[in-house]
């Protein structure tokens, strides 16, 4: 594909419940971003990847919040003990170089997480 | 503490005549700055972008206007079509970072 690809693209879950929100960012794009954007709201900047590292995790509301990109591609977001203030849509985001403020970010369709 | 504030929620313009979108912010560390479109159900896509070098940056019917003293900056768009109804944000962000600060976004309608 050519685009950022999410999955789910909508997501309920009770208060309570763990859930796991996936990435596939840009074919070899090195960073990879995760924004959260609340109704009304812009997006808000959770965490950062460079290849497999995370960078930049400052964020994350809590320590429920967790992400993972293992090999450096493919990532996922996962919050547990969902609260209803975790509800919001989740958007990923990929660019080709090292994180640097001029390289343009590319955005998935993003997760709509509803928690009831 | 909001660092990019776009004032107006929301605006509508006739087909063919000119859209401005408004922004502002208040951290002078901001060096570069960009526009996204957002349709529902969409992620944000990158529309044009400008650096604190320049005052303005055009792109086919899309120009971004920059002016540091007063930490503005404008969209123009000319002429509007009915196909650029969507929620536009601002982004802005400073060298030795990656990360974007958003606006709360401005909706744009194009009547035909």
């Amino acid at each position: 594909g050519a685009g950022v690809s999410q999955s789910p693209r909508y997501k309920v879950a009770k208060r309570g419940q763990d859930v796991a929100l996936r990435c596939d960012p840009i074919s070899g794009h090195v960073s990879l971003f995760w924004y959260q954007q609340a109704l009304g709201q812009g997006p808000e900047f959770l965490t950062y990847f460079q290849n497999e590292a995370q960078l930049d995790k400052s964020g994350l509301p809590s320590d429920r919040f967790f992400a993972e990109r293992p090999e450096g591609s493919v990532s996922t977001l996962k919050i547990q003990r969902t609260q209803q203030e975790d509800s919001a849509v989740y958007l990923c985001a990929s660019s080709l170089a090292w994180g640097v403020s001029t390289d343009t970010q590319y955005f998935g369709p993003g997760t709509r997480l509803t928690v009831l | 503490d909001q660092q990019v504030k776009q004032n107006s929620p929301s605006l509508s313009v006739q087909e063919g005549r000119i859209s401005i979108l408004n922004c502002d912010y208040t951290n002078s560390m901001f060096d570069y700055f960009l526009w996204y479109k957002k349709y529902p159900a969409e992620g944000p896509t990158f529309l044009i972008s400008i650096s604190s070098i320049k005052d303005k940056n055009e792109d086919g019917r899309f120009t971004v206007f920059l002016n540091k003293s007063a930490k503005h900056l404008s969209l123009h768009i000319v002429p509007s079509q009915p196909g650029d109804s969507a929620v536009y944000f601002c982004a802005a962000t400073f060298s030795g970072t990656y990360k974007y600060i958003f606006g709360t976004g401005t909706r744009l309608k194009v009547l035909a």
